[in-house]
Formats: structure tokens, C-alpha cells, sequence
């Protein structure tokens, strides 16, 4: 079963801290995607990518940055936590291409939050 | 600027009756329609594609219908189940920006 792979399901940093969220997909997918979702706004991208080290900004990439070395990770940096940054990440893969044509496959989110 | 619209209240329905949701969008002129399913503290699963040029798709019990001219999505599940209670969300592509627009999700229950 293929799968996008998150690793906590519930983090709780202090305001100020640098915080990493990683992202393992096993299905040799190009594009990898960052999300947050809050209550009423829905899914706002952040960042993504299509290759390894290649990076384009979402929606909001204000306060995050990101890295990808390696073709199956993908991380997401806060650097410098904020209140207003509490809320779920999802990461999410796509195969190279159309990226409209595939369905994305989703992790199960990162609860973060910022105290 | 584009938009797009899923129903905003939750959708209460009978177990076994069919259920149906609906994706506005404007502004966009979307190659692909694509619907998922998130259950609560979990993310998106995605259902089904349907091009611009298919009015309608099916698997199992989801049926979608896609019209380019009403600018509008219809997703149906038929012989809805209490299990079928999630909510679903609506994305359209249609760009070289290699980006999805969501919606919001409306939030359907079955009851037993």
C-alpha cells in the first residue's frame, strides 16, 4: 500500500523555536506538496515541489521554508514559530506531470501547536 | 478571482438514501475536477477524477457528473452507509501552475 508518511501526529512547540516537519513518501512521486488547514479556510498550500532541490512557493509561504534532498523527503522549517503558525499540516504526493490527472496522496496530518 | 463553492451546511441524510454534493466554481475554466474524502484529524483521501470532456464517472456507489457550462460539479453516493459520514472536498486544476484549488468541504452524516 502506498503511502505519504508524517512524522508526529502531534507536536507542541514554544513560540520562537525552529521547528521541522518531515515528509517520507514510498511511491517515487516528483511533486510533494505542503498544506496547512484551519477551520473555515480549508487547505492553503504552502510550498511544493517537482524535483529533487526545486522548491516553488505556494499561497502562504510567509514564516516557512522548505528542503528537499532526496526524491522521497520532503521537510517543512518553521523558523521561527508563531502562535498564529498552530494548526494541521498535511503533507500530500503527486506523480511528475499533469498534477491535475493524479489524485494526491495525503499523509495524516501534523497537529502543531504553539505556545 | 477564481473561486469555489461547496454546499457550507452539513448535509443530514438516511442511511440507504442517496446523498448528493455540489462544487460551483467561477472564474476558472478547470481541466480536471477531482473529489476526496476527510475523516476528522486525518488527511484527504482522495475518490475520483473526472476530465472536461466527461459528463459523468462512476465507481462502486460515487458517481460524479462534471458540467463545464452550469460551471458545476455534482458528486453522489448511492446506498449511503453511516460509514459514508466524512467530509468531502472538491479540487479543480486546470493550469500550468501545477497547483489544485480546494474547496471548503461539506460535511455529510448518514444515519442509521
Amino acid at each position: 500500500d502506498v503511502k505519504v508518511t508524517q512524522s508526529s501526529r502531534y507536536l507542541v512547540k514554544r513560540t520562537g523555536e525552529k521547528v521541522f516537519l518531515e515528509c517520507v513518501q514510498d511511491m517515487d512521486h516528483e511533486n510533494m506538496f505542503w498544506y496547512r488547514q484551519d477551520p473555515g479556510l480549508g487547505l492553503r498550500l504552502i510550498y511544493f515541489s517537482y524535483d529533487v532541490k526545486m522548491k516553488e512557493k505556494g499561497d502562504i509561504p510567509e514564516g516557512y521554508s522548505v528542503s528537499r534532498e532526496k526524491k522521497e523527503r520532503f521537510s517543512l522549517i518553521l523558523e521561527s514559530a508563531s502562535t498564529n503558525q498552530t494548526s494541521m499540516y498535511l503533507c500530500a504526493s503527486s506523480p511528475w506531470g499533469s498534477s491535475g490527472v493524479y489524485g494526491y496522496t495525503f499523509g495524516s496530518g501534523t497537529r502543531l501547536t504553539v505556545v | 478571482s477564481q473561486k469555489i463553492e461547496q454546499n457550507s451546511e452539513a448535509l443530514n441524510i438516511q442511511e440507504g438514501k442517496t446523498a448528493t454534493l455540489t462544487c460551483n466554481y467561477t472564474n476558472y475554466s478547470p481541466a480536471y475536477l477531482q473529489w476526496y474524502r476527510q475523516d476528522p484529524g486525518r488527511g484527504p483521501v482522495f475518490l475520483l477524477l473526472i476530465r472536461e470532456n466527461e459528463k459523468e464517472k462512476r465507481k462502486e456507489r460515487l458517481k460524479v457528473t462534471f458540467d463545464t457550462t452550469l460551471k458545476q460539479s455534482l458528486f453522489h453516493i448511492t446506498a449511503s452507509q453511516p460509514a459514508d459520514s466524512a467530509t468531502y472536498l472538491c479540487a479543480l486544476w486546470g493550469g500550468n501552475n501545477r497547483k489544485l484549488i480546494w474547496g471548503l468541504g461539506t460535511s455529510l452524516a448518514v444515519n442509521p
